[in-house]
């Protein structure tokens, strides 16, 4: 399969531990996104890189959560002293754009990665 | 503030019945309206994208239209299938220059259910 991979797929973990998502983009997507939704609601942005450069961030991430794509490749989103508000699911989305040109090419999710935070 | 409000909030049809999903859009100006199809508990996956300057999309049985002067766009879907039943959302991607590309804003969605 060469669609776009999170890990884990689902976590259980309780309040105040940290927890780290995996997200593999589709190869050669320089742009990888990561949105959060909670049930009933279409997903928020949270942030979104290009290659290794994180361009734009959400205010609805507190200063618990950070994101890194070290290496323009495979992405990591880290909530740490995770709260009960934090439940959901995480989603990862990759897609190729130039950077000047307007965005008209597929972006292309993950299957998510639910949180419940207990 | 940007939104995408979407209507009804949810549908119920038969098999093999048409239906449309309504999708009105504030954020402006914008790069391209999407939409997206999301079975309970899956990622989100594409179904069409049009520039500001298309009025129209067919992909299969679904057909997109959109009304840049109105902010308006419609989702219609022909002869339903069981396999349609998911939620439909609506996605506007802002042309706000520099770094915004890649802050998509989606609406709350449809959720369409299909009786046998």
């Amino acid at each position: 399969d060469t669609g776009v991979s999170q890990d884990p797929r689902h976590k259980i973990t309780k309040r105040g531990q940290n927890v780290t998502f995996r997200c593999d983009p589709i190869s050669e997507h320089n742009r990888l996104y990561w949105y959060r939704q909670t049930l009933g609601q279409g997903p928020e942005f949270l942030t979104y890189f290009q290659n290794e450069a994180q361009l734009e961030k959400s205010r609805l991430l507190s200063d618990r959560f950070s994101a890194e794509r070290p290496k323009g490749s495979f992405s990591t989103l880290e909530i740490q002293r995770t709260e009960q508000g934090d439940s959901a699911m995480y989603l990862c989305a990759s897609s190729y754009e130039a950077r000047t040109a307007l965005s008209g090419n597929t972006i292309y999710f993950g299957e998510g990665s639910w949180l419940t935070v207990v | 503030k940007n939104q995408v409000e979407q209507s009804p909030q949810s549908l119920i049809i038969l098999e093999g019945k048409n239906c449309t999903l309504q999708c009105n859009y504030t954020v402006s100006p914008f790069s391209n309206l999407r939409w997206y199809k999301q079975d309970t508990g899956r990622g989100p996956v594409s179904l069409t994208i049009m520039t500001f300057s298309e009025n129209t999309k067919s992909n299969g049985r679904y057909t997109a239209t959109l009304d840049a002067d109105t902010k308006q766009s419609s989702l219609h879907i022909t002869a339903s299938q069981l396999s349609d039943s998911a939620s439909y959302i609506c996605v506007v991607m802002p042309n706000a220059g520099g770094t915004s590309y890649g802050k998509l804003t989606f609406g709350q969605g449809t959720i369409l259910t299909v009786h046998p």
